[in-house]
């Protein structure tokens, strides 16, 4: 079975960074997913790591350390429009490999 | 193409009536999945589709809970008996096979449930 944990809030200040912190453990790892959810609408992906190490898109990174099972999220540059729930989700090949194990998200707060 | 959508966005309905819930996927995606999310959780998966075949169930999925996608296009998920229990956002969920594993799924808006 899978077991994803995040933290359940957090808060930061708009222009700052924030690390939004995953851990996973799974039968048979096979890529990582984060998502971006504001409320009430449906999840948006925003990364995808399947090997160790970061990757950057704009204002948003992803990183994997498959070995300790262990992956983060940064935002940096926060803007209010990131205040959302940010869901890390696994692809386990042991579980039929297609369908995403989501954690229960973690909701971020941006303040002025 | 508008991406995934769901009818209808927002139902309510009296405990022990059945319900349906339509997903017309992004029109090139051949992987079809049903999820649901209760308030301040991820989405849990309920089932999957490639094509037209239902490949994976949850055993979240009860027998009170059936899904369809007889030509591999669009979806349906039904519900009978209504319980307060399966009060929750239904999402539906895209994505396609022939670009590898690393292809996100793409989401709906979702359907809305509220059993009273």
């Amino acid at each position: 079975g899978q077991n994803i944990d995040q933290p359940t809030e957090m808060t930061a200040t708009e222009g700052a960074i924030v690390q939004i912190n995953c851990t996973y453990q799974t039968s048979g790892f096979n890529g990582l997913f984060w998502y971006q959810q504001h409320a009430g609408e449906a999840p948006t992906f925003l990364s995808y790591n399947v090997l160790d190490g970061l990757e950057e898109k704009g204002r948003f990174s992803s990183f994997l350390s498959r070995s300790k099972g262990y992956s983060y999220l940064l935002l940096k540059e926060l803007q209010m429009k990131d205040s959302a729930s940010y869901l890390c989700a696994v692809r386990d090949w042991t579980q039929g490999n297609t369908p995403l194990v989501f954690g229960k998200g973690t909701r971020l707060s941006v303040i002025a | 193409d508008t991406g995934v959508s769901q009818d209808p966005r927002h139902k309510i309905t009296k405990r022990g009536q059945n319900v349906t819930f339509r997903c017309d996927p992004i029109s090139e995606h051949n992987r079809l999945y049903w999820y649901r999310q209760t308030l301040g959780q991820g989405p849990e998966f309920l089932t999957y589709f490639q094509n037209e075949a239902q490949l994976e169930k949850s055993r979240l999925l009860s027998d009170r809970f059936s899904a369809e996608r007889p030509k591999g296009s669009f979806s349906t998920l039904e519900i009978q008996r209504t319980e307060q229990g399966d009060s929750a956002m239904y999402l539906c969920a895209s994505s396609s096979s022939l670009m590898g594993e690393s292809t996100e799924a793409f989401f709906g808006q979702g359907t809305r449930l509220t059993v009273v």
